[in-house]
């Protein structure tokens, strides 16, 4: 049973467009987190929301959390070949993230 | 600057052969994880250490073990590598349970 839907699960898109990302669940998070991931490399945090509603912003990509803290979507702005990578949302549960599984996005010139 | 570090970033074992990858950190964190991954798929929870305290996760095979002897330091160690245990191997720490987790690059490793 996947906690954490992430969706989609590939995007394809050419340099100039605007995307986003969701994380959905029925669970409540205590916190969630962002990574990027290139091939051969390890998860880069992106950023963290804590409270519910709240927007964050870093150059192009726009992080908001659910007023629940239930879910969480990542826009990315006119985006660059340098955005091609792995996102993965994760939420705090406990003692452990629950991971989403996942978007690939590939952003072609 | 304050970094998880892994090494080797590359190895290489047969199969069977004993194989222990390292992490160390210098964010002076309480808590380290070992996570497994799989081509593009989200990291797989093996175990976490909080300070001296290890919390194996129900169905990591008997295969993986851990040791931490110091804040700064822990090991992945797989007795018996089989083919099905290549993958990327990511070590991660935080301040806390719940707290934010900051990912080394990992270790890829390939059983031959």
């Amino acid at each position: 049973t996947q906690l954490l839907e992430q969706s989609p699960q590939f995007l394809s898109i050419q340099e100039g467009e605007n995307l986003t990302v969701y994380c959905n669940s029925s669970s409540v998070f205590s916190s969630l987190q962002w990574y990027r991931q290139e091939p051969g490399e390890g998860p880069v945090l992106l950023v963290t929301v804590v409270t519910g509603g709240e927007v964050k912003k870093l150059k192009r990509l726009t992080f908001q959390f659910g007023d629940a803290r239930k879910d969480s979507s990542l826009h990315i702005t006119a985006a660059q070949p340098g955005d091609t990578g792995l996102y993965l949302c994760a939420g705090a549960r406990g003692n452990k993230l629950v991971f989403g599984a996942g978007t690939i996005l590939r952003v072609k010139s | 600057d304050a970094m998880v570090i892994q090494n080797p970033r590359y190895q290489v074992t047969q199969f069977g052969k004993p194989v222990t990858l390292s992490c160390s950190q210098t964010l002076n964190h309480n808590v380290m994880y070992w996570y497994q991954q799989k081509s593009s798929q989200a990291p797989k929870l093996l175990f976490h250490y909080y300070d001296k305290d290890f919390n194996n996760e129900a169905d990591t095979p008997d295969n993986f073990q851990s040791r931490r002897p110091n804040t700064s330091f822990c090991f992945l160690d797989i007795r018996s590598p089989g083919l099905g245990d290549a993958a990327m191997y990511l070590c991660a720490t935080s301040s806390g349970r719940q707290e934010t987790q900051y990912f080394g690059p990992g270790t890829r490793l390939l059983v031959l």
